[in-house]
């Protein structure tokens, strides 16, 4: 059985960071891109960041180039996204999101609230 | 990248039949797209993926009345003998997951 379970969200200040994880279990994790995916208060879902399946290749919305970072640690099983420099528009929940091989998600984690308030 | 157009609401009365649409535009109607469910409070889940030939492959536990269809640049979902857990939020994917559409939110009556 497939399972993404994140953990690491939290309340923060303006400016201030946080880091995510996402670990999974239940298919070989090498061979499977992530993602990030977080839905705002009101919103609708919005892609935040990809990494393919060895860890090489990385994609970011530009709403979060330069301040989120997305990262996996093969041996861990565990995919992250580094949060820098945070703002309010980024309170959201992170959803953890598994492609299915032709890049579409078929698993979703249980989402993480990260809360961005003065 | 391909823009995803889906209306924001819907409405069905129970035991009825939905069809939610979402349309590809700025020039990539020919890709394929993955529909998923978000219930209130719950995280999302993914139904199917229907390719623009209208054939559609439906995840684990989906349950029959959904459904999938396309035509043009419309990629469909069908909600036969709708009950009240379908009220949800509904998504359409596409482009390596990095565009998603604005979502359909379904009440039943």
């Amino acid at each position: 059985e497939v399972q993404l379970v994140e953990t690491g969200g939290g309340l923060v200040q303006p400016g201030g960071s946080l880091r995510l994880s996402c670990a999974a279990s239940g298919f070989i994790f090498t061979r499977f891109a992530l993602s990030w995916v977080r839905r705002a208060p009101g919103k609708g879902l919005e892609w935040v960041s990809s990494i393919s399946g060895s860890g090489s290749s990385t994609y970011y919305a530009d709403s979060v180039k330069g301040r989120l970072t997305i990262s996996r640690d093969n041996s861990k099983n565990t995919v992250y996204l580094q949060m820098e420099s945070l703002r309010v528009e980024d309170t959201a929940i992170y959803y953890c999101a598994k492609d299915m091989g032709s890049g579409y998600v078929d698993y979703w984690g249980q989402g993480s609230l990260v809360t961005v308030s003065p | 990248q391909p823009v995803v157009t889906q209306p924001s609401s819907a409405s069905a009365a129970l035991g009825s039949s939905v069809t939610l649409t979402c349309t590809l535009t700025g020039g990539h109607s020919d890709y394929n797209v993955a529909w998923h469910q978000q219930q209130p409070g719950k995280a999302p889940r993914y139904l199917m993926k229907v390719e623009r030939s209208g054939n559609y492959n439906k995840g684990g536990g989906v349950p029959d009345r959904f459904s999938g269809s396309s035509s043009g640049a419309d990629r469909s979902l069908t909600i036969s003998n709708v009950q009240f857990e379908d009220e949800a939020d509904y998504y359409c994917e596409t482009w390596n997951s990095q565009v998603f559409g604005g979502g359909t939110r379904l009440t039943v009556l």
